[in-house]
Parts: structure tokens; C-alpha cells; sequence
């Protein structure tokens, strides 16, 4: 069975700190692997990795898969309470372009 | 043993058919939703449910009808399918006052 595991479950910093979010996986079929933050309402797409070893940047977020060991992390640098968020991984898994997701990672900054 | 299930998990159809798409969640949560992926992978919420009462209702055509049997069960019927319809549709689910919500895996509708 297909299924996306991701860590910590929460995480609780002040701002300013540096966190990592991690999120592996293990699936039968690979196509790409997609991280999001959930607020309020719908989740927000933050990155969409396919290949090893690039690293996607936006502003204090980046986000890089190593599919050799299966997994991706994605880093938050200078953390603003405005980050305080559920981070969720999720993996498609091929054509049909359907999700397996992780059970998120609670990020609470604090100021 | 799954949370969150849809049903079915592919869906091909001609423009114009009725379809209905069944969302189940055994996790005991009072909170339901269904979201459409676009072209772009973003999520957009397309209505919310919380304890068979709609909470959430975006702006969505009325051909698309979302109902509530129960607290685990929240079902998409869209009428008069178009081809701009194809997508992929998520349910979830979460419990009030928590913001932890668990996805089932989607379900591929093709219109043709």
C-alpha cells in the first residue's frame, strides 16, 4: 500500500528559527512529489518536485527530494508567526494524477 | 483500513451525464469537505460540511450538488458534466476546532 509518512507531527519554535520539515515515502509508482500549506480553507501549493537532488526555492522556503532514500524535506528560514501552519506532503503516484498525502506537520511559531 | 475513501477512484464520462462521486470517512470526524485540483495543482475548496450542515459553499456551479447522508458521509452529484469539469476531486475530513485534515486520494474525472 502507497503511503506518504511525514515528521514531526508538530513542532512548536520561536521566530526567527530555521525549521525542517521532513516527508517520506513509499509507493509503487513515483511521478512527483507535492508540498502544500494548509491554513484555513484549502490548502496553498507551495512546491512540486520531480527530480533528485534540485532544490526548489521560494523566498524563506525551499524544498528538496533525494529519490534514492525517498524523501524530501522542506526548510523555513527567519520563521514568522505568519508561518504557523499544517505543512502537508503528498506524492503522486502516476498518470491518474491522484495524491497520497501525509498526515501533515503542525507548525506553530511563536513570536 | 482506510480514513478517508472515494469512490470510484476513475471516472470517464460524456458531457452532459449526471455523475455522483461517494466520499466515506471512518475517523469519527464532524467536518467534511470536497476540493477540486486544477491544472496547476493548487486546491480549491469547493464546499464544507460540518455534521451534515453546509458551512462552505464556494463559488461553484449549481450543477454541482453536495449531500450529506451523514456525519461520515458527504457524496458529490454533478449534473450536465462539461469538459471543463475534468479534474481531480478530493474529500477530506477533520474535527471541529482541530486544523488537521485527512485526504482520501482523489477521484480522476475525465469528461469527454
Amino acid at each position: 500500500e502507497d503511503k506518504v509518512v511525514q515528521s514531526p507531527l508538530s513542532l512548536v519554535v520561536h521566530e526567527g528559527d530555521t525549521v525542517t520539515l521532513n516527508c517520506s515515502y513509499e509507493v509503487t509508482n513515483f511521478r512527483s512529489l507535492l508540498w502544500y500549506k494548509q491554513e484555513k480553507k484549502a490548502p496553498t501549493f507551495l512546491f512540486m518536485l520531480t527530480s533528485s537532488g534540485i532544490e526548489k526555492k521560494s523566498g524563506r522556503l525551499s524544498s528538496i527530494l533525494d529519490k534514492k532514500e525517498l524523501f524530501s524535506i522542506l526548510n523555513i528560514t527567519a520563521t514568522q508567526t505568519g508561518d504557523s501552519a499544517i505543512y502537508l506532503c503528498a506524492v503522486d503516484t502516476g498518470g491518474s494524477e491522484k495524491l497520497v498525502f501525509g498526515k501533515g506537520t503542525k507548525l506553530t511559531v511563536n513570536p | 483500513d482506510t480514513a478517508v475513501s472515494q469512490t470510484p477512484k476513475y471516472l470517464v464520462t460524456q458531457m452532459g451525464n449526471d455523475k455522483s462521486i461517494k466520499c466515506e470517512q471512518n475517523l469519527g470526524h464532524d467536518t467534511m469537505y470536497w476540493y477540486k485540483q486544477d491544472s496547476k495543482k493548487f486546491l480549491k475548496i469547493m464546499f464544507s460540511y460540518n455534521n451534515k450542515e453546509l458551512i462552505i459553499n464556494e463559488t461553484v456551479p449549481n450543477r454541482f450538488s453536495p449531500k450529506s447522508p451523514d456525519k461520515a458521509h458527504l457524496n458529490l452529484h454533478i449534473n450536465s458534466l462539461e469538459l471543463g469539469d475534468s479534474a481531480v476531486y478530493f474529500c477530506a475530513s477533520s474535527q471541529q476546532g482541530k486544523d488537521e485534515a485527512f485526504f482520501g486520494q482523489g477521484t480522476r474525472l475525465t469528461v469527454v
